[in-house]
């Protein structure tokens, strides 16, 4: 049963804004990853905390930027909003790097740019 | 560039009949595909997976193949129910076991008609 858990739920913003998502990881999952998925595409990877450090990045800009905390729940921020960063936000949580078959999605976090 | 395909967006069949939902990638580092079922506000559950090294892996209606050869693999439900309804994405990662990321196709719908 998944335990990961985002918040808010829904967000509307305006372009040049910044934004802070919230993921709560299943309890004593050290592993966060968060998504970006477009409407009609598939989620894509931005990155990845083990342990309260980065560990992997995709393809977005620096004004993409996280946290993991000791508790293991975590932050994405996204400074200078633009149209384009109208997305479902995904943050997936697992046990540990070497466990990655467990990687559990919370629901999201809607965000609209205008 | 798009490393995992999924070409079909909408898939529609009859209740009791087989699903088969196609996947096509590019990059031949992945060494291990994941299949993911999404419904309307909810995130992405893990379904079934597949390791590079085996071509079939079964897991009660759900059956994922890997051609390796083709850079394709396809996930079987059979038998359909209406339950099954849902958004379908295929994911695949090189290293995965030592954290390494999903790279998501676009999704297939998935339609059972009762």
């Amino acid at each position: 049963e998944t335990g990961v858990t985002q918040s808010p739920t829904h967000l509307i913003k305006t372009r040049g804004q910044q934004v802070t998502l919230r993921c709560s990881s299943q309890s004593g999952h050290n592993t966060v990853s968060w998504y970006q998925q477009a409407l009609g595409q598939g989620p894509q990877f931005i990155f990845q905390y083990y342990r309260e450090e980065e560990n992997g990045r995709g393809n977005f800009p620096p004004r993409f930027s996280g946290l993991q905390f000791p508790n293991y729940s975590s932050e994405l921020n996204v400074n200078a909003l633009e149209l384009d960063d109208s997305a479902l936000y995904l943050c997936a949580s697992s046990l540990d790097l070497a466990r990655m078959e467990t990687q559990y999605f919370g629901p999201g976090t809607r965000l609209l740019v205008l | 560039d798009q490393q995992v395909k999924q070409n079909s967006p909408s898939l529609s069949v009859q209740e009791g009949r087989i699903s088969i939902l196609n996947c096509d990638y590019t990059n031949s580092m992945f060494d291990y595909f994941l299949w993911y079922k999404k419904y309307p506000a909810e995130g992405p559950t893990f379904l079934i997976s597949i390791s590079s090294i085996k071509d079939k892996n079964e897991d009660g209606r759900f059956t994922v193949f890997l051609n390796k050869s083709a850079k394709h693999l396809s996930l079987h439900i059979v038998p359909s129910q209406p339950g099954d309804s849902a958004v379908y994405f295929c994911a695949a990662s090189a290293n995965y076991n030592q954290g390494g990321k999903l790279i998501f196709g676009q999704g297939t719908e998935l339609s059972v008609k009762p």
